[in-house]
């Protein structure tokens, strides 16, 4: 299995601001992924992380709003950037490893 | 993004009784998997299944894998207190993984 780790565990920040979500993995992973969730309701696929290239969005989720880095293969980051109320949310970070998904513990963002 | 449909959104069911929650996408599934997600937790890998028909058994789980490959179903024989959460499908599609909309589960002793 892949533990995986994300800081901050939560936070609560401004209107205007930007938050950066780090994930780790404990073991190499080819793929790994960012997800929304916001309570009581599915998991939204944001992108894809790739490493040592761009990441791939999922429709309605631009680059500039969520910059992505994957430096290796079991670190990403995520960044929410100039946040709005409506970014409020869980954010997941997910890796595949051996044909399971395992996901992190989330970041519970509040934006004000 | 991919559309799958899971019914029902909600089940309450007495402990003991039985639970079924149904997946369903309109394009054929080259794989499916099943998530389990506790109140307040993450969402935990249950099962895959690839093959169509294919049947899968883990204790009182019980998952199926529709002959055409566009449904599946998790049925839960005598739930227990402890299968309390969301329980999720998602669909394998381009190297990503969609998930469906969820059924969550509540159990009363």
């Amino acid at each position: 299995s892949a533990v995986i780790s994300q800081k901050p565990s939560r936070d609560i920040c401004q209107r205007g601001t930007s938050l950066t979500i780090q994930c780790q993995v404990d073991s190499q992973v080819t793929m790994m992924f960012w997800y929304r969730q916001q309570p009581g309701q599915s998991l939204t696929l944001i992108a894809t992380a790739n490493q040592g290239s761009e990441a791939t969005y999922e429709s309605g989720f631009v680059i500039d709003k969520f910059p992505i880095s994957r430096p290796n293969l079991t670190f990403s980051t995520l960044t929410v950037s100039n946040m709005s109320p409506e970014d409020s949310s869980i954010y997941l970070c997910s890796a595949r490893h051996r044909n399971e998904q395992f996901f992190g513990p989330g970041t519970r963002l509040t934006v004000l | 993004g991919q559309q799958v449909m899971q019914i029902p959104q909600y089940q309450h069911v007495q402990e003991g009784e039985d639970f079924t929650t149904y997946c369903n996408s309109s394009t054929t599934l080259s794989n499916i998997q099943w998530y389990k997600q506790r109140p307040g937790g993450h969402p935990v890998f249950l099962i895959q299944l690839v093959k169509s028909g294919e049947v899968k058994k883990q204790k009182r789980l019980t998952f199926q894998f529709g002959e055409a490959k566009k449904n599946s179903s998790l049925h839960i024989t005598a739930t227990q207190t402890t299968d309390v959460g969301t329980y999720f499908c998602a669909l394998y599609n381009f190297n990503k993984f969609y998930f469906g909309s969820g059924t969550k589960l509540n159990v009363k002793p």
